[in-house]
């Protein structure tokens, strides 16, 4: 079993302004970093898969990067909306083993 | 609309039952992963399935669970005897892992709300 971790744990951010959190994991045999939302109520959807050092996503107002070198990646918010509201998850390798989450509140 | 199902969704039982979850993996999908949900780990990693091969239950505790994928279209998890600390969401989904190949993404079903008495 793989430690990642995520910080911070939850976030309150107000709308309009960008954000980002960090997925941290062991650098050592590194497969590939997936990244998921998850909206109270419902099932975690997917967001991206990274699996190349330097890799960037983005997908509307979503990015991520990666840096398997020192084991960690960022995802960004750009102009938080309310319906950003969700728990992100990022999880490590093909066995899918998830951090515990960052929890993101947007006020209007 | 592809999507993996999990039954029950809710279940309500008393400590020492038998209780067993389903879960219909997406057609054409080769990988299930079972995940409890918990306040304090997030998504924990109960069992992972690679056509129908278990290739990693050591997050399951062995003396009360059990995996199985009695075929293609079916994966199930078993508690038996129940404990209340088995109360928890448990989630089944399901992937493409192609060889050689990253597993593009999950697909999760939309849970099973256990209540152990």
């Amino acid at each position: 079993i793989l430690n990642v971790e995520q910080s911070p744990q939850s976030l309150h951010v107000q709308e309009g302004d960008s954000t980002n959190f960090t997925c941290s994991f062991p650098s050592s045999n590194f497969y590939a970093l997936h990244w998921y939302r998850w909206e109270t109520a419902k099932s975690p959807e997917a967001l991206f898969v990274m699996t190349l050092n330097g890799d960037e996503k983005k997908k509307g107002r979503i990015s991520a990067t990666l840096n398997t070198k020192e084991g960690y990646s960022y995802l960004y918010i750009k102009g938080s909306q309310p319906e950003d509201s969700a728990t992100y998850l990022c999880a490590l390798g093909n066995q899918f083993y998830f951090g515990t989450g960052t929890s993101l509140t947007v006020i209007p | 609309d592809a999507r993996v199902t999990q039954t029950p969704r809710h279940k309500v039982t008393e400590m020492g039952q038998e209780v067993t979850m389903r879960c219909q993996p997406i057609l054409g999908h080769n990988t299930v992963f079972w995940y409890r949900q918990t306040m304090m780990q997030g998504l924990e990693l109960l069992a992972y399935f690679r056509n129908r091969a278990p290739l990693d239950d050591s997050g399951m505790p062995k003396d009360r669970f059990s995996a199985e994928m009695p075929d293609a279209t079916l994966a199930t998890l078993k508690i038996q005897p129940s404990e209340p600390r088995d109360s928890a969401v448990y989630f089944c989904a399901s992937g493409l892992d192609q060889s050689g190949a990253t597993n593009e993404k999950l697909f999760f079903g939309s849970g099973t709300q256990l209540s152990v008495l």
